[in-house]
């Protein structure tokens, strides 16, 4: 089976500055996706970021950009530049390869960012 | 649509009711999942659709839970007997499962809260 781990329940940084939030993984397969969620106190789910576990390079969106360990298992998530609108829950997350399956989610770092 | 719907956005009901909880997924996704996101559980996965296939439930924590799909698009959560630990928040995602870049992602709805009395 395969679990998600995010080791900080709650993170705060100031404004302007980098934050990374850690995300672990445990899973047999070879091939899989990795994903971050935000969830603003909106409620809406967010997708920041996905990488595709065959893929070495990793994978960035304008400030968000991941640094993947496929050794390690595991896959953080790098803020630059930090904003008062990336206040919200992180969900670091898991899927298998398939083009349809669940996903399995981390329990999710709420972060705070300080003006 | 231009992204997962879902309706009610809340929902309070008394312990013992029967609650149905409505999903319109993007157009064109072929794929549908609920979730439920509690306090104490976190995110977890509850049925998913694809296509005419037969849906996967192995998330569904009781049989007072059913969902269904009519026409491959719109998707109903029924909850029985509700009891109070059913409260949470039920999210529901889609996602197109051809090729592609984005393939396989999955978005999601802003999610039903329910309150169960």
């Amino acid at each position: 089976a395969q679990t998600v781990t995010q080791s900080q329940p709650e993170m705060s940084v100031q404004e302007a500055e980098t934050v990374t939030l850690s995300c672990t993984y445990d899973t047999s397969e070879n091939n899989y996706y990795l994903f971050w969620y935000k969830q603003p106190p909106s409620r809406q789910m967010i997708l920041v970021i996905r990488q595709e576990a065959y893929k070495q390079q990793n994978a960035t969106e304008n400030r968000f950009s991941v640094n993947f360990q496929k050794a390690a298992k595991s896959f953080s998530l790098k803020i630059s530049d930090s904003q008062l609108g990336d206040t919200a829950m992180y969900f670091c997350a898991f899927m298998k390869q398939r083009r349809d399956d669940k996903i399995i989610f981390g329990k999710g770092t709420r972060l705070h960012i300080l003006p | 649509g231009a992204g997962v719907s879902q309706s009610p956005s809340n929902k309070v009901t008394e312990k013992g009711k029967d609650v149905e909880l409505r999903c319109d997924p993007i157009s064109g996704h072929t794929a549908l999942y609920w979730y439920r996101q509690s306090l104490g559980q976190g995110l977890e996965f509850l049925i998913y659709f694809q296509g005419n296939s037969a849906p996967d439930k192995s998330g569904l924590p009781s049989d007072r839970f059913s969902a269904e799909r009519t026409g491959g698009s719109v998707s109903t959560l029924t909850i029985q007997r509700t009891q109070q630990e059913d409260s949470a928040v039920y999210l529901c995602a889609s996602s197109w499962t051809s090729g592609g870049a984005m393939g396989g992602t999955q978005y999601f709805g802003p999610g039903t809260r329910l309150l169960v009395l």
